[in-house]
This record gives structure tokens, sequence and C-alpha cells, in this order.
């Protein structure tokens, strides 16, 4: 089954310590969304390709920094974790921009972050 | 400013009885709403959507109605069934490349 995978499921990294969390597709979806989501509140946009272009939500800290290297891989990378950014972090797709038209977001499962 | 509202944190209905759940937008411009389910542990999965020149869509037990007048929207699940208690989330197409979401309402199906 076409999917977005995530990996890996649950990350414990240092405070400080540098991490780097994948996604992969097999939807051949142009767009792909990073989200920080905490506790059961609404999924917040961090930033998302369309092919390669770059877009930064404007009050994404710099301390994310994200990598598409192909259509079908995405990473997050956190610079210097610290310990509000424990979350859960999704990744989805999208064949094109919410915008046009119905272009429902195909979710991944998701890698819980917890900051030691 | 929160543009999409789920005013009900959560909602507890009986097994085989009628699921509604409900979700008020402020922004006029919006020209798509989605609902989204979720699992614990699990990412949100698309259920069904609408876009703004329909009042109704209709997917199986789903059915989402749009009454722009009042700017609300609304999910039925009909009959709800165990298996539908998750947290929900409206979610109103924004720019191009923005959802934005609501809160979410947490739907518990007593047997």
């Amino acid at each position: 089954d076409a999917m977005v995978i995530q990996n890996p499921r649950y990350q414990v990294t240092q405070f400080g310590k540098p991490v780097t969390l994948s996604c992969s597709q097999t939807l051949n979806h142009n767009v792909m969304y990073w989200y920080q989501q905490k506790s059961s509140q609404a999924p917040k946009l961090l930033f998302h390709y369309y092919d390669k272009d770059f877009n930064n939500e404007a009050d994404t800290p710099d301390n994310f920094q994200s990598r598409r290297p192909n259509t079908s891989f995405c990473f997050l990378d956190i610079r210097s974790p610290g310990l509000g950014d424990a979350a859960m972090y999704l990744c989805a797709t999208s064949r094109g921009p919410a915008g046009m038209g119905n272009q429902p977001q195909h979710f991944g499962d998701g890698t819980r972050l917890s900051i030691l | 400013d929160q543009q999409v509202k789920q005013n009900s944190p959560s909602l507890s209905v009986q097994e085989g009885r009628i699921s509604i759940l409900n979700c008020d937008y402020t922004n006029s411009m919006f020209d798509y709403f989605l609902w989204y389910k979720k699992y614990p542990a699990e990412g949100p999965t698309f259920l069904i959507s609408i876009s703004s020149i329909k009042d109704k869509n209709e997917d199986g037990r789903f059915t989402v109605f749009l009454n722009k007048s009042a700017k609300h929207l609304s999910l039925h699940i009909v009959p709800s069934q165990p298996g539908d208690s998750a947290v929900y989330f409206c979610a109103a197409s924004g720019s191009n490349y923005q959802l934005i979401w609501g809160a979410g309402t947490k739907l518990i199906i007593k047997p």
C-alpha cells in the first residue's frame, strides 16, 4: 500500500544533542510537510516543500531545519533540542497545495521525541 | 485568533446512535473543509471533505454538512461504532499550502 512512513516511531535524545527525524513516501506526492503536535492540540505546521521549493512558517524556530534530497524522502533536523521541543512530529504529503481544490494531506504515524 | 473552532473538547455517544461533531470558522475565504480522525500514537487520517460550493457530502456512515451563512460545519456519524472513538479534527484550506486546524473533539462511543 502507498503510504507515508516515519522513522523512528520513538526517539530519545539529550538536551542540546542534534537529532534527525526521517519521512518517506510512496505516494509520489509533490508536497511534503512537517508538523509539531503537543498533547492533543492541533498539529502546528513547521515548514513544507513543494517539490524542491522550501517554505518556512514565520514562527518556526531557527533550531528546526529540513532537507528533501528527492521526491520520496524528507528529513527534520533539530540542531539543539530543548525541553520544549518534546512533542510528536508528524510528516504529511499531498499531491498539490492544500488550497488547490480537494488535496487532502496524508499523514505518517509520527515520531514521538523525548528530551532528557 | 482562532479561525477554526471546535468548541466541544469531548463528546460521549451511545453505540448505534448518531454522533454529531461541530466546527465553526471565521474566514469566509476558506474554500475546502476537511475532517481528520486521530487515534492515540497514530497520525491523523483523512476522513471526508467538502467544497465551499456544496452544502453536503456523504461517504458511507459519514456525512459532512456545511452552512456557509452561519460559517458552521458538522460531521455526522451514523450509526456510531466503538471503532469511531478517536479525536476528530476539523480543518480548512487557507492559503495554498496551509491547513487551518481546529483544536479537536474527543469522541467516546459507549457500548
